[in-house]
């Protein structure tokens, strides 16, 4: 069961326009996420986060949105970089004692000059 | 650079061999975690350390592999008996437990991999 789900395999966006990755969740206990980006043999590295009590946080370029209702999040990237393009995983943490983080399947970005 | 480091990060054995990684954490950091990533698929979860106690462990986790974090500062986990099925990219994370139960990220290193032939 794919409690966390990343429906888009790839996506290609020109320099300069925005970059919308999506994720979705089945489990209503999942209280943080998290985005993470990860080249070719090297290990995700992180970019934001965000817990269930808020709806948007913002960092830099990178923005996220939490709908609850909805068990959808989203990163935004504006202005996309050619040096995003990079696989993003979208995770989720429930505070239930475990603090393993959830991951979904992947979206590969491609920032095209 | 104090991040996340992780030895070997390549290792090719033949199935039936035993395997032992290592991963050293960020200093402070006090939570660590092992994952597993295969080919299309995001990382997935294996086993959990707070200090040296090991609090969590995955079904993924048969009884061929095995965690320890002895001291509290680096981890290994040993994978006995290797099995073509055991190839993958092994990953390490840590992060610092925050007073109040506050939420940090976890930060990953950049991982082993793993091809049993």
């Amino acid at each position: 069961d794919q409690q966390v789900k990343q429906n888009s395999p790839s996506l290609s966006v020109q320099e300069g326009r925005i970059s919308i990755l999506n994720c979705d969740y089945t489990n209503s206990m999942f209280d943080y996420f998290l985005w993470y980006k990860k080249y070719p043999a090297e290990g995700p590295t992180f970019l934001i986060s965000i817990s269930s009590i808020k709806d948007k946080n913002e960092d830099g370029r990178f923005t996220v949105f939490l709908n609850k209702s909805a068990k959808h999040l989203s990163l935004h990237i504006v202005p996309s970089q050619p040096g995003d393009s990079a696989v993003y995983f979208c995770a989720a943490s429930g505070f239930s004692g475990t603090y393993k983080y959830i991951f979904g399947t992947g979206t590969r970005l491609k920032v095209l000059a | 650079d104090t991040g996340v480091s992780q030895d070997p990060r390549h290792k090719i054995t033949k199935r039936g061999q035993n395997v032992t990684f290592r991963c050293d954490p960020i200093s402070e950091h006090n939570r660590l975690y092992w994952y597993r990533q295969t080919l299309g698929q995001g990382p997935e979860f294996l086993t959990y350390f707070q200090n040296e106690a090991q609090l969590e462990k995955s079904r993924l986790l048969s009884d061929r592999f095995s965690a320890e974090r002895p001291k509290g500062s680096f981890s290994t986990l040993e994978i006995q008996r290797t099995e073509q099925g055991d190839s993958a990219m092994y990953l390490c994370a840590s992060s610092l437990a925050l007073r109040g139960g506050g939420r940090q990220a976890q930060y990953f290193g950049p991982g082993t991999r793993l091809l049993v032939l």
